[in-house]
């Protein structure tokens, strides 16, 4: 099935400090979503990219839409102690056949040291 | 407008028991999906419904059922429960259920003793 490899796993940062994490696939994928999770709750949505190349922020939040449409990068600037959590990036896979489901990578858990 | 809500949120059961979880998707979207979420297996789809109907679904076993309500609310239930079905399950909703992005609720917390 489509998997979605997801970089780094975990990242131990400073407060202030900036944050990148990516997403690669090998099948195409029409949306790229960011999502955060706070333990114990579903996860909320960030950014949703739609277009390929798409350059979309959302505060200090900045996240992109490779051109191969296998990509996806999110930066997170000046990094605060409230960014802590685990980001997942998902999307449904293009040609999207499989009703009502999203692919999902394993997560960048974000720790952030005041 | 009011976001996906779950009930209940926790949840203890014993193994052999069997469990119903509710989700209310937000206003307006017709698509219900469900995932499980360990720690070990990350965010497993389970399966979605529209209009009332299974449309897709995931590799879970028979005690893994659901429907959806003419309203759009969807339940679960897990039959005879094992300790493995321990983890948070995971509601979301879209219009269609045909790509477009998932919205989630918080969840409700199963732990199987």
């Amino acid at each position: 099935g489509q998997q979605l490899n997801q970089s780094p796993q975990s990242m131990f940062i400073q407060e202030g400090e900036d944050v990148s994490m990516n997403c690669t696939s090998s099948s195409i994928f029409n949306t790229w979503l960011w999502y955060k999770q706070d333990p114990g709750e579903g996860p909320v949505l960030l950014i949703a990219l739609y277009k390929a190349g798409e350059l979309t922020s959302n505060g200090r939040l900045t996240a992109q839409f490779g051109i191969t449409r296998k990509d996806s990068f999110l930066n997170i600037s000046a990094s605060i102690p409230s960014d802590v959590g685990i980001y997942f990036c998902a999307g449904p896979v293009y040609p999207n056949t499989n009703a009502g489901k999203s692919t999902f990578g394993d997560g960048t858990t974000l720790t952030v040291k005041p | 407008k009011a976001g996906v809500t779950q009930t209940p949120r926790y949840l203890i059961k014993t193994r052999g028991q069997q469990v119903t979880l509710s989700c209310s998707p937000i206003s307006g979207h017709r698509s219900v999906s469900w995932y499980q979420q360990t720690p070990g297996q990350g965010l497993q789809f389970l399966f979605e419904y529209f209009s009332e109907t299974q449309r897709n679904k995931g590799n879970f076993p028979g005690r893994f059922s659901g429907r959806q309500f003419s309203n759009s609310r969807s339940e679960m239930n897990v039959s005879t429960l094992e300790l493995g079905d321990s983890a948070l399950y995971l509601c979301a909703s879209t219009l269609q259920g045909m790509g477009e992005t998932q919205y989630f609720g918080p969840g409700t917390r199963l732990l199987v003793l």
